[in-house]
């Protein structure tokens, strides 16, 4: 069974710093991995999608990474901003991709 | 291009009763997947269909259920609410291929009283 773990569980940062959020998951057997933010009360927001076949991602300040082999991923958030605050939720789709495993988040607060 | 569209947003029920919730996916999507959302689970997956024929399904008792009609439109159903069954439940829909991964609506927030 996938389990996946998000660390840290919440972070609190000035604005203006460069931040990493991880991931770990215990079946390296995926086929794709995807980082979501959630802001309180709403749906989940799709910030960045990995295949397995990649290492990584980037968009505007993202930047997300895959090690298959050692079961992580990371999200980079360079220059972060009060409007980055949020919870940001990792995912991973087992191999027939019709099911995503969670972790729990990384509640995040850029202090200005 | 429209999104995920989750009716209704909120709903407050009674226990013992039941609830359908409904789930329109972003056009040309096939697949379509449920997910509830509870402070002490965290998103936990229901069960998702493709072509109108259920694919997956998570570990979750009979009393939920869904299905999927023709035009991709998903329902899912659930009934004898308990209050335990308070929860956000999340519809996300993907392309056939998975390639694109998934879209999430806005969700539906049930509480049962």
């Amino acid at each position: 069974k996938q389990e996946v773990t998000q660390i840290p569980a919440a972070l609190s940062v000035p604005e203006g710093e460069n931040l990493v959020l991880n991931c770990s998951f215990t079946d390296s057997a995926i086929y794709n991995l995807q980082w979501f933010r959630q802001d309180p009360g709403k749906g989940l927001t799709s910030l960045l999608l990995i295949q397995s076949s990649q290492r990584e991602q980037t968009s505007g300040r993202l930047n997300a990474s895959l090690d298959k082999s050692s079961g992580r991923s990371t999200l980079y958030i360079a220059a972060s901003q009060p409007g980055d605050s949020a919870t940001y939720l990792c995912a991973v789709g087992e191999t027939s991709g019709s099911r995503l495993t969670f972790g729990e988040g990384t509640q995040l607060t850029v202090n200005p | 291009k429209a999104g995920v569209t989750q009716t209704p947003r909120y709903l407050i029920k009674t226990r013992g009763q039941q609830v359908t919730l409904s789930c329109s996916p972003i056009s040309g999507h096939r697949s379509v997947s449920w997910y509830q959302q509870t402070p002490g689970q965290g998103l936990q997956f229901l069960f998702e269909y493709f072509s109108e024929t259920q694919r997956n399904k998570g570990n979750f008792p009979g009393r939920f259920s869904g299905r999927q009609f023709s035009n991709s439109r998903s329902e899912m159903n659930v009934s004898t609410l308990e209050l335990g069954d308070s929860a956000l439940y999340l519809c996300a829909s993907s392309s056939r291929a998975f390639n694109y991964g998934y879209t999430f609506g806005s969700g539906t927030r049930l509480t049962v009283v």
